[in-house]
């Protein structure tokens, strides 16, 4: 039961590379979100997807990007990253966006120099 | 806007230690409050929740209670184990059809 599976698990890149961040659900999920975890400023949202179809904007978008490719998946991408970018992204799912059950993959480690 | 606040961390027990994370929340309306669980190297896990004043939240012996009087939703465990280190966040819910916000973690550490 794999639950929510993120790639990579860690990345380093350069200032102005991009890259894209995989996330995948095998429970008929219909939300999905990206949040990010930086020391002393626990989890804040990026992007949300409320269902298949839709986006929207969280705490922090600015710098990145989030595509909704079908029901399972919903990937993050940084289209020129920035030290700043650089963090524990997570991905989680949950049965609806009204229920606040979260479940968490295991987080990419992206540090950018 | 909705917020949660968490106490500063780390705290640092000792096995069989009484636990207490305090939470205290503003928000519109009811919200929901949750706690989460993120052990080392791994995503966050819900360990428990409450959905209106006056509930109590429990598993594996952690404990919190919806107190809206006073905002509050602390964790309280009687004996902590050293399997129970881990980060502990507090969390609340917005109207339906958003993500949760969540405060920004306290570590806890539990030595034998």
């Amino acid at each position: 039961n794999a639950g929510v599976t993120q790639t990579p698990k860690f990345q380093v890149l350069k200032t102005g590379q991009s890259m894209t961040l995989q996330c995948a659900q095998d429970m008929n999920h219909n939300s999905m979100y990206w949040y990010r975890q930086d020391p002393g400023m626990g989890l804040r949202l990026i992007y949300y997807s409320a269902s298949e179809g839709t986006t929207d904007k969280g705490e922090v978008p600015n710098g990145y990007n989030v595509s909704r490719l079908n029901k399972r998946e919903f990937s993050l991408r940084l289209e020129s990253a920035a030290p700043s970018q650089t963090s524990v992204y997570f991905c989680a799912s949950s049965q609806f966006a009204t229920n606040e059950k979260l479940f968490f993959g295991s987080g990419t480690q992206l540090s950018v120099l | 806007g909705d917020s949660v606040t968490q106490m500063e961390g780390p705290v640092t027990l000792s096995e069989e230690a009484f636990l207490t994370i305090n939470c205290t929340y503003t928000a519109t309306g009811y919200p929901s409050l949750f706690w989460y669980v993120q052990y080392p190297g791994e995503g966050l896990q819900l360990l428990l929740k409450a959905t209106k004043a006056d509930d109590k939240g429990s598993n594996k012996g952690f404990e919190a209670t919806y107190r809206k009087e006073t905002t509050s939703f602390h964790l309280e465990k009687g004996s902590v184990q050293v399997s129970d280190s881990a980060v502990y966040f507090c969390a609340l819910s917005r109207q339906a059809g958003t993500a949760l916000i969540f405060g920004k973690g306290t570590t806890l550490s539990v030595s034998s």
